[in-house]
This record gives structure tokens, sequence and C-alpha cells, in this order.
């Protein structure tokens, strides 16, 4: 199936500094992707919808001025985490869609294990 | 907005045992997704089911979306230890709408 490859998958970070996670489709373009939260024992949470060359569309709740998306390429999508605060310790998963005929399904990457000091 | 849910939250079961979780959405899908996530993995991709009524089955996971294509399920059957981990549905309405997922079922199975 198609590849989706996230990057870091852990990175610990001081509070007030930024981190940047990046999303890549290593063998299909991605039209849209997609950022998720999850915290422990719970489900994930959709952060952000992102299409390529556009800006992301932001779920309620969510600060578009903390958790910057950027989708520059039909590869590669970007979540930078400003001015991190514990708080922000989660695990963010982002999955990309295919443009068809791969059909809908979202490909997830592997994951960030994101711990905030 | 739209919702998923899903019913039971946590299911523990004997080894043998079959197993039953349920996904029900507050609208009409395009398509409903199952995955998988094992603790401390990410979500792995089990199956799409598309079509009203439609029942899907790999191995001893039979999966089925509702005829008002509102609602799902996935069974297992005779439970293995390997079957641990938590079974997300999640679904769009449309083909290219937002992916919402349930809050998903935690399986243990006791050996």
């Amino acid at each position: 199936g198609a590849v989706v490859s996230q990057h870091p998958s852990r990175v610990i970070c001081k509070s007030g500094t930024s981190v940047k996670i990046e999303c890549r489709s290593l063998d299909f373009q991605a039209t849209t992707m997609f950022w998720y939260r999850q915290f422990p024992k719970q489900s994930l949470m959709l952060m952000a919808t992102s299409n390529e060359g556009s800006k992301a569309t932001y779920e309620q709740g969510v600060e578009k001025d903390k958790f910057l998306i950027n989708h520059a390429s039909l590869t590669l999508s970007t979540l930078t985490v400003t001015s991190a605060h514990p708080e922000d310790s989660s695990f963010y998963i982002c999955s990309a869609r295919a443009q068809p005929p791969l059909g809908s399904e979202a490909f997830f990457g592997q994951g960030t294990r994101l711990t905030v000091v | 907005g739209q919702q998923v849910m899903q019913i039971p939250q946590y299911q523990h079961v004997q080894e043998g045992e079959d197993f039953t979780t349920y996904c029900n959405s507050s609208t009409t899908l395009s398509n409903i997704q199952w995955y998988k996530q094992r603790p401390g993995g990410h979500p792995v991709f089990l199956i799409q089911l598309v079509k009203s009524g439609e029942v899907k089955k790999q191995k001893r996971l039979t999966f089925q979306f509702g005829e008002a294509k509102k609602n799902s399920s996935l069974h297992i059957t005779a439970t293995q230890t390997t079957d641990v981990g938590t079974y997300f549905c999640a679904g769009s309405k449309t083909s290219y709408d937002k992916v919402i997922f349930g809050p998903g079922t935690s399986l243990s199975v006791i050996p």
C-alpha cells in the first residue's frame, strides 16, 4: 500500500521552543493531508485539514497561530508547534489522502511523540 | 457537527471468544474505515466499506456497513492474543471530506 513517512518519531523540547514535524507521502501524491493529535488512551482528534497550495482548515478550538501547517507540495506537509508548553505533549499523527484512482483511504504516518519539558 | 460513536469502550474476552464493536454516525457517511492500533503504535488501516449493506471478510474479521450508511460493525471470531489493541472506525460525509474517528474500542484478550 501507499507509504506515509512522518519525522521525527520522537522529540523532546524545552518549553517555549518550536518543533517542526514533517509528513511525506513517498509513493503517491496527496492532495489532502490531515493532522491529528492523540492523548493517552483517547481517540484521534482532528486538528486541521490541509490542501496543497492553500491555507489549512482548522477544527474548532485549535489555535492556528500555535499549530502552523504548511502544505507546500503534493508530497509534503509540515506541522510546527510554536512556543510549545507541557500541555502540548501528545502524539501527533498525519495522514494523507491520495488523488483518484487510489480512492479516499487515508494513509497514516507512524506518528510523532512530542514531550515538552 | 458530524459525530462518530463507538461501543463498547472496553471489552475483555477470553481467548477463543468472539468480539464485536459497533460504530454509529450522526450523519450518513460516504464511506467508513476501520483501523487497529496496538499499544504504543500508530493506527493501521484494516478496511474501507463504501456500499450500503456491504459485508467484507478478512480471515476471522467480518466488517459490515449498515443499509442507511450510518452504522457499521466489526466482528472478530475466536479471538487470539494478537487481536489485542484498540479498534477505531472512521468516516467521512463525502469521499473528499475530513475523516472523523470514533472513540475506539479497546480489546483485551485473556489467554
